[in-house]
């Protein structure tokens, strides 16, 4: 099956910082890799998505970059707020996830 | 549009019963992911539906079964419950092989 392999498992950044969570895949087949955002008491949501046709794609503070021939795909937060404080999870296909990252931003 | 409902929200059990949990998914959407998450080990997939059949299933024992109705409702079962099944049991539909929209989960207690 799909491993995805998620780092770091904890991250913690000032608020206005940029935050990155990098994940790794193994099947090259892949074409779909979404980022979830977990907060506390609630399930996933979707925060951000890209399609293996695509290099990069932004949606205001947030951004998703692939890189297909090393096979990772990355989330990038940008000046950081406390309410981006939960846990972040990439997904492969099968919706199998990565372990998931705990970011902590400080105000 | 409603959201991918579950209930019980809640649940606490004891050692050696079994449990079902329920999700409705969004209207329209045809597969229904399941999933146990722990502290220690994240999200671990545990079974898919599609069209009421299974279409993939993860590394659980054969305690863990589901199934889903004509409605794409679907249900969980747990048989001979453990101590360490003590979980939080999402839920997540899917329009097709893209973006899945997760319920709030079931939290069961296995005491």
């Amino acid at each position: 099956g799909e491993n995805v392999e998620q780092h770091p498992s904890t991250l913690s950044v000032q608020e206005g910082d940029s935050a990155v969570i990098k994940c790794t895949y193994s099947d090259s087949a892949s074409n779909y890799f979404p980022w979830y955002k977990q907060e506390l008491g609630k399930g996933p949501q979707l925060i951000i998505d890209i399609r293996s046709n695509v290099g990069e794609k932004k949606d205001q503070r947030i951004a998703v970059t692939l890189n297909k021939t090393a096979k990772h795909f990355s989330l990038h937060i940008t000046e950081t707020q406390p309410e981006d404080s939960a846990v972040y999870f990439c997904a492969a296909p099968l919706m199998r996830f990565g372990a998931g990252t705990r970011l902590t931003v400080k105000p | 549009k409603a959201g991918v409902t579950q209930t019980p929200r809640y649940l606490i059990k004891t050692r050696g019963q079994q449990v079902t949990l329920s999700c409705s998914p969004i209207s329209g959407h045809r597969s229904v992911s399941w999933y146990q998450q722990t502290p220690g080990q994240g999200l671990q997939f545990l079974f898919e539906y599609f069209s009421e059949t299974q279409r993939n299933k993860g590394n659980f024992p054969g305690r863990f079964s589901g199934r889903q109705f004509s409605n794409s409702r679907s249900e969980m079962n747990v048989s001979t419950l453990e101590l360490g099944d003590s979980a939080l049991y999402l839920c997540a539909s899917s329009g097709g092989y893209s973006e899945a929209f997760f319920g709030q989960g079931t939290r069961l207690t296995v005491v």
